[in-house]
């Protein structure tokens, strides 16, 4: 089954206290995605991979980062957070873009306090 | 700046109707367009994609409307039925930034039996 798998699926943290976040595809999809979904604020894509090794901003890359060591994994690092990166988070990935169908997870709820 | 906009109140249809939802661009030249059905607290769901070169596409009861003069998009669901209420979201994205894609907020829409 096509699948995009998050961890963790709900986070509870403490500004500051660094987390990673975990996404992987089993499509063997060139593309893959962060976003962040705020009340009112829609999806707001945050980092984009478009190859291994191949990543770029979106629009709200500020407090996070990425890597693409491998097709299939994409992780969202928050290295200390803040109690404004409070949000529901997406990974999506894709054959070869956004100009195609995309797979979304099933989002991570993080908290930080 | 670039600005999507999806109406931000409910469209409340009775099972049966079309819901006809809109999505407008501003300073935007999208290579293409997408719409997505979210649930609450699940990922998006790729319903369809539109090409720039395109004016309409269907798939089962959906029909989405391209028009770059009007810089908007009409996304129809025919004989609807309760199980299409859901938040649907429309998306935009740009041949010169081929990774990036910008969501509009979402119209939730309540089909009432």
């Amino acid at each position: 089954e096509a699948q995009v798998t998050q961890n963790p699926r709900y986070l509870i943290t403490v500004t500051g206290k660094k987390l990673t976040v975990t996404c992987s595809q089993n499509m063997n999809h060139e593309y893959m995605s962060w976003y962040r979904q705020d009340p009112g604020l829609g999806l707001r894509q945050i980092y984009y991979s478009m190859n291994v090794e191949v990543t770029d901003k979106g629009d709200v890359p500020e407090g996070y980062k990425v890597s693409r060591k491998e097709k299939r994994n994409f992780p969202l690092i928050l290295e200390s957070p803040s109690p404004n990166q409070t949000s529901l988070y997406f990974c999506a990935s894709s054959f070869a873009g956004p100009g195609n169908t995309i797979y979304f997870g099933e989002g991570s709820w993080l908290t930080v306090v | 700046s670039q600005k999507i906009e999806q109406n931000s109140e409910a469209l409340n249809i009775q099972e049966g109707k079309t819901a006809t939802l809109t999505c407008n661009y501003t300073n935007y030249s999208p290579a293409y367009l997408q719409w997505y059905r979210q649930d609450p607290g699940r990922g998006p769901v790729f319903l369809l994609l539109i090409r720039e070169n395109e004016k309409e596409k269907r798939k089962e009861r959906l029909k989405v409307t391209f028009d770059t003069t009007l810089k908007q998009s009409l996304f129809h669901i025919t004989a609807s039925q309760p199980a299409d209420s859901a938040t649907y979201l429309c998306a935009l994205g740009k041949t010169d930034s081929w990774g990036k894609l910008q969501f509009g907020a979402g119209t939730q829409v309540v089909v009432t039996p």
